[in-house]
């Protein structure tokens, strides 16, 4: 089984704060992705990387980044939070580029206050 | 410009009969289509899939309809039960473009009643 990990369910932070978002696949998939789901909107598309140290960007990359060290960790990193970032973050992986089947993680919900 | 459209936002359906979710897509470069399925607080879980070489896809209770002419796909649940009430999203992707993720729409949400 496929397992993709998040570091955290829920997290609270402060307009302006840094954050973290950090998830880890344990099946040597080579594409990892971020999505946010908002209510109404569906899952976008933050960022992907299809190998270590590559990322490009999705639909909504504005007001983030991200780091791919490792094959199988990938975060999210919000420079600085602002409260429109308010969201439920989802990390997906799959195999390789023949495999278009993601698996997500279970998420993470972020308040920005 | 939306390439993936869930026009019912919800669908209420009794347990035991048939549930059919539908989706439209407008980009005829997509060539793999995927449902998956949501429950509050946790990630998407995968169900099915269809690639366009294909018209249906069965697993179990769950049937996929693919209609390439029309742009369209379907996802039929038989029998329903009351563990399928959740969000469902419909997913598309053009294989030919790389690994840039997966186009979604905006979801149904399948209630089951008893």
């Amino acid at each position: 089984d496929v397992k993709v990990t998040q570091s955290s369910r829920y997290l609270v932070k402060r307009t302006g704060e840094k954050v973290f978002l950090e998830c880890v696949q344990d099946m040597d998939h080579e594409n990892m992705f971020w999505y946010r789901q908002d209510p109404g909107l569906g899952l976008r598309l933050i960022y992907f990387s299809y190998d270590v140290k590559m990322k490009e960007k999705g639909d909504i990359p504005e007001g983030y980044s991200v780091s791919r060290e490792k094959k199988e960790r990938f975060s999210l990193i919000l420079e600085s939070a602002s409260t429109n970032q308010t969201s439920m973050y989802l990390c997906a992986s799959s195999l390789d580029r023949a495999q278009e089947t993601q698996y997500f993680g279970p998420g993470t919900r972020l308040l920005v206050l | 410009d939306q390439q993936v459209k869930q026009n019912s936002p919800s669908l209420s359906v009794q347990e035991g009969r048939i549930s059919i979710l539908n989706c439209d897509y407008t980009n005829s470069m997509f060539d793999y289509f995927l449902w998956y399925k949501k429950y509050p607080a946790e990630g998407p879980t995968f169900l099915i899939s269809i690639s366009s070489i294909k018209d249906k896809n069965e697993d179990g209770r769950f049937t996929v309809f693919l209609n390439k002419s029309a742009k369209h796909l379907s996802l039929h649940i038989v029998p329903s039960q009351p563990g399928d009430s959740a969000v469902y999203f419909c997913a598309a992707n053009d294989s030919g473009g790389g690994a840039d993720g997966l186009t979604f729409g905006k979801g149904t949400h399948l209630i089951i009643q008893p």
